[in-house]
């Protein structure tokens, strides 16, 4: 089973500053997904990526394979970015299996 | 188009008693998948679909009943409440499988008193 593990858990953050949230998973994957949830519960996804990097807008995420390990960025963080960020991994193999997901990171930003 | 949507939005039961969680998709997804979200742990997978007549059970499928009969729809049925299944519930649904973008419904939360 892969473990995913995300940092940091918490973080508070004055607008405009660059946000990154990391996220690290013990088992090789088809794909990594970054997902937002805000507080009314809705979830988004934000970034689909097997490799490389992916910006949409202030958000920038990037994978490495061998090292098991992506992250995502914010740049010129904005009071309406607060929410929880949802990083999950796909299985290896054709991806059947459902994903796996890490706890998430709860993010603030303060005006 | 509707996306993703699931029924009811909230709901409280009693242990013992059965009731059906309904997810839909208007997108002609082949993939649907189950989770539940409880404070701490993240999301977790119940049961996934890879296609209408096929299911397969993810990490946490105690207690829990799927079909897929059509492919715009994949509910979830709870066969004899618990405490333990209180909790938040999300359906999902993408293009093929996990390695695509997932659609999630708006949740379903449910309280087993």
């Amino acid at each position: 089973k892969n473990e995913v593990e995300q940092s940091p858990q918490n973080l508070t953050a004055q607008e405009g500053e660059f946000i990154t949230i990391n996220c690290s998973y013990s088992v090789g994957i088809s794909a990594l997904h970054w997902l937002q949830q805000h507080p009314g519960g809705g979830i988004v996804s934000l970034f689909m990526l097997s490799s490389g990097k992916k910006k949409h807008g202030r958000l920038i995420a990037t994978i490495n394979i061998q090292e098991k390990h992506s992250s995502l960025h914010i740049t010129a963080s904005h009071p309406r970015d607060s929410a929880v960020y949802i990083c999950a991994v796909a299985p290896s193999g054709g991806g059947a299996d459902g994903l796996t997901f890490g706890k998430g990171t709860h993010l603030i930003i303060q005006p | 188009n509707a996306g993703v949507t699931q029924t009811p939005k909230f709901q409280v039961l009693k242990t013992g008693q059965s009731m059906t969680l309904q997810c839909a998709q208007d997108m002609n997804h082949e993939y649907m998948s189950w989770y539940r979200q409880d404070p701490g742990m993240g999301l977790r997978l119940i049961h996934y679909s890879v296609g209408a007549g096929i299911t397969d059970q993810g990490e946490v499928p105690n207690g829990y009943n799927v079909s897929r009969s059509t492919t715009e729809d994949f509910p979830l049925r709870l066969l004899s409440a618990a405490p333990s299944q209180t909790s938040v519930y999300f359906c999902a649904s993408s293009y093929v499988s996990s390695f695509n973008e997932q659609f999630f419904g708006p949740g379903t939360r449910l309280t087993v008193l």
